[in-house]
């Protein structure tokens, strides 16, 4: 079985100061890794996603995340926020399942 | 650039009453998923569709669901007796492969009274 764990449900950052978005999954085969992105009364978009290769991945908006196999681990990060970053977001993983598993998501507040 | 459409954005039903939600996925993929969130709470995986038929579906999906790909563009969610508790957000998803990445549409806001 595939699980995926967002630490942190909510995360309060200023305009301008880096922040990083936590995830954890668990699965018995290998995976693929998504970050989405949800806006107020939107959809979802996909960030970033990890497959294969170098474990770093540069996504939309300046994110980036980087796949830590011995962690199992796959954090998201952005050297400098906007406003406008603020949104939930879900980390997501696919295994041996074809469907996204989704994290639990965490809102990501930037204030000014 | 191609999007996942999905109608009506808001659907509001009484318990026990059947409801279709209606999706438009991009036009070259081949796969489709629907996808619920009940408020507050993770996106859960509900069904995914491949040549005319279900792939693979969650607990969640019971004999109240159906899907259907009536005709070669749409692609639909049917709650044949709703509940309360199917009140949530639900998106559609389409892929060119299973591999590939899933593209959401917009979801319907389905409220069960």
């Amino acid at each position: 079985a595939q699980s995926v764990t967002q630490l942190d449900s909510q995360v309060p950052v200023f305009e301008e100061a880096p922040v990083e978005l936590r995830c954890n999954y668990s699965s018995s085969v290998s995976v693929y890794l998504f970050w989405y992105v949800q806006y107020p009364n939107q959809g979802l978009q996909l960030l970033l996603k990890y497959l294969s290769g170098s474990t770093l991945v540069k996504g939309i908006n300046g994110f980036e995340a980087e796949f830590n196999k011995s962690q199992t681990s796959f954090h998201l990060r952005k050297p400098s926020v906007h406003i406008s970053d603020t949104a939930e977001y879900f980390c997501a993983v696919i295994s041996g399942r074809r469907a996204l598993t989704f994290g639990s998501g965490t809102r990501l507040q930037v204030q000014p | 650039e191609p999007e996942v459409t999905q109608t009506p954005s808001h659907q509001v039903t009484q318990m026990g009453q059947e409801v279709i939600l209606r999706c438009v996925p991009i036009s070259n993929h081949l796969y489709f998923y629907w996808y619920r969130q009940i408020l507050g709470q993770k996106v859960e995986f509900l069904v995914s569709f491949y040549n005319n038929e279900i792939s693979e579906k969650s607990e969640i999906f019971d004999d109240q669901f159906s899907v259907e790909r009536p005709d070669g563009s749409n692609f639909t969610l049917k709650i044949r007796s709703t509940k309360l508790e199917d009140s949530a957000m639900y998106f559609c998803a389409s892929s060119r492969t299973v591999q590939e990445t899933q593209y959401f549409g917009p979801g319907t806001r389905l409220l069960v009274l």
